[in-house]
């Protein structure tokens, strides 16, 4: 069965940290990847997306996030924190023969403290 | 473009009534997703259409829920009756067929609280 599993629930870390969330998905064949936050109280927006070309990808707020095929991740990274990044942050996929059905992982709640 | 508009934002209802959670995709958006998120669960993907015919409803929870897509500019979830373990968060998503328009757009989401 196709699957996304998100390694941490919570997180807690200090202004300026840095930040790196894990996913890993199960799917067979070509995939996209997303990451998407949602703020405290907001709906969901979207982080940065993968669809093909360098496996890195840049996002917005300088979030990045590197594909990597072979351990079948999409980890979230972000150097140096702010208290405005809290918030909880999902991982999405799908694979792009039925991308109509975008999977989401669990979701990692992200506190920053000042 | 206003986005993803759902109505109503907030609702408090009784165990035993309906409920009709509205949504106006974005303009051109080919699919059209709706979702549920609570503590328990997170996001669950109830039913997805695609030029307003339903395509997977495998996550709709029972009967009493029920979606409809009557034209490209609309859609209701409903559910009838109502039970307490129906609060939820509820967000509709909407996305394109072109390349680069691969990406939902989420609306700000309807709260349900059945008491």
């Amino acid at each position: 069965a196709q699957s996304v599993s998100q390694h941490n629930h919570h997180v807690i870390l200090s202004e300026a940290a840095s930040l790196e969330l894990g996913c890993n998905y199960s799917y067979g064949g070509t995939v996209n990847l997303f990451w998407y936050v949602q703020y405290p109280g907001q709906h969901l927006q979207l982080l940065l997306k993968y669809f093909s070309g360098d496996p890195l990808v840049k996002g917005i707020k300088g979030f990045e996030a590197e594909f990597i095929k072979s351990k079948f991740s999409f980890n979230l990274r972000k150097p140096s924190v702010q208290w405005s990044d809290t918030a909880e942050y999902f991982c999405a996929v799908n694979s792009t023969d039925s991308w109509g059905k975008l999977q989401f992982g669990a979701g990692t709640q992200v506190v920053v403290t000042p | 473009d206003a986005g993803v508009i759902q109505s109503p934002r907030h609702e408090v209802t009784e165990m035993g009534q309906e409920v009709t959670l509205r949504c106006k995709p974005i303009s051109g958006h080919d699919y059209l997703f709706w979702y549920r998120q609570t503590m328990m669960r997170g996001l669950e993907l109830l039913i997805y259409f695609n030029n307003n015919v339903p395509i997977d409803d495998s996550g709709m929870p029972e009967d009493r829920f029920s979606a409809k897509m009557p034209n490209a500019s609309f859609s209701t979830l409903k559910i009838q009756p109502s039970e307490p373990r129906d609060s939820a968060v509820y967000f509709c998503a909407s996305s394109g067929l072109a390349p680069g328009a691969n990406v939902l757009t989420f609306g700000a989401g309807s709260r349900l609280t059945v008491l």
